[in-house]
């Protein structure tokens, strides 16, 4: 068990649904990430909030929308998904974005798309 | 343009000691983390190295020479366990703030 928890662990959908991926943390961090993660390849990152504002995308297509509602939760609003974004989609918080500080990872959610 | 290289496979014996090494070329460091991560699971945090040197936790060691864009994490008493991903990550600066680079990872086979 980590303490930051995503869910859900599996989500299968199709490419007109709209999903919402969630995580949760209560360590009191105020840096929080989402990474996609392909099989055997390490962890990618897509958006890091700061102190709930974006302060990051990596260029991240529309279709995924972040959002970052307070200080414990990180929300993933996916719509119009392509079979490519099939992954692993990991949640990780930090104290803060200094260096020394380390990133800890929730379980993920395994996303599908058909 | 950002790199990290990192072997891609080791194969080691149950109580053997293994170095995992890693080169890195990225236009900030702010430091090199190590991140376990065993099939199906989360990345998880083994330890971090701002300045040269050599920091231990348990088991596990991490060094790192910046001078030469160089770090490495060295497992003793290897167990069993050990069996997974290792991903070194350089923490750089961009344009919208700090974020954490990941190489590719190395898979380590720990046999009987």
């Amino acid at each position: 068990d980590t303490e930051v928890t995503q869910t859900p662990k599996h989500l299968v959908m199709g490419m007109t649904n709209k999903k919402s991926l969630k995580c949760e943390q209560h360590m009191g961090h105020r840096a929080m990430y989402w990474y996609k993660q392909k099989a055997k390849k390490p962890p990618e990152l897509m958006f890091v909030y700061s102190y709930e504002k974006l302060s990051i995308n990596e260029s991240v297509p529309s279709r995924f929308s972040p959002e970052c509602p307070n200080s414990s939760l990180l929300n993933l609003h996916l719509h119009a998904l392509q079979p490519e974004d099939s992954a692993l989609y990991l949640c990780a918080s930090s104290q803060d974005l200094a260096g020394r500080q380390p990133q800890h990872f929730g379980d993920g959610t395994r996303l599908s798309i058909l | 343009g950002q790199s990290l290289e990192q072997p891609s496979e080791v194969t080691a014996v149950e109580g053997a000691i293994v170095q995992i090494n890693c080169t890195y070329q990225t236009s900030g460091f702010y430091g090199l983390s190590w991140y376990q991560q065993h099939d199906g699971g989360a990345p998880t945090f083994l330890s971090y190295n701002a300045l040269d040197g050599l920091e231990e936790t348990g088991r596990f060691s991490s060094f790192l020479s910046r001078s030469d864009s160089y770090g490495y994490l060295l497992l003793q008493e290897l167990q069993m366990k050990d069996s997974a991903s290792y991903f070194c990550a350089v923490r750089d600066r961009g344009t919208g703030g700090f974020k954490t680079i990941f190489g590719a990872g190395t898979r380590l086979f720990v046999k009987a």
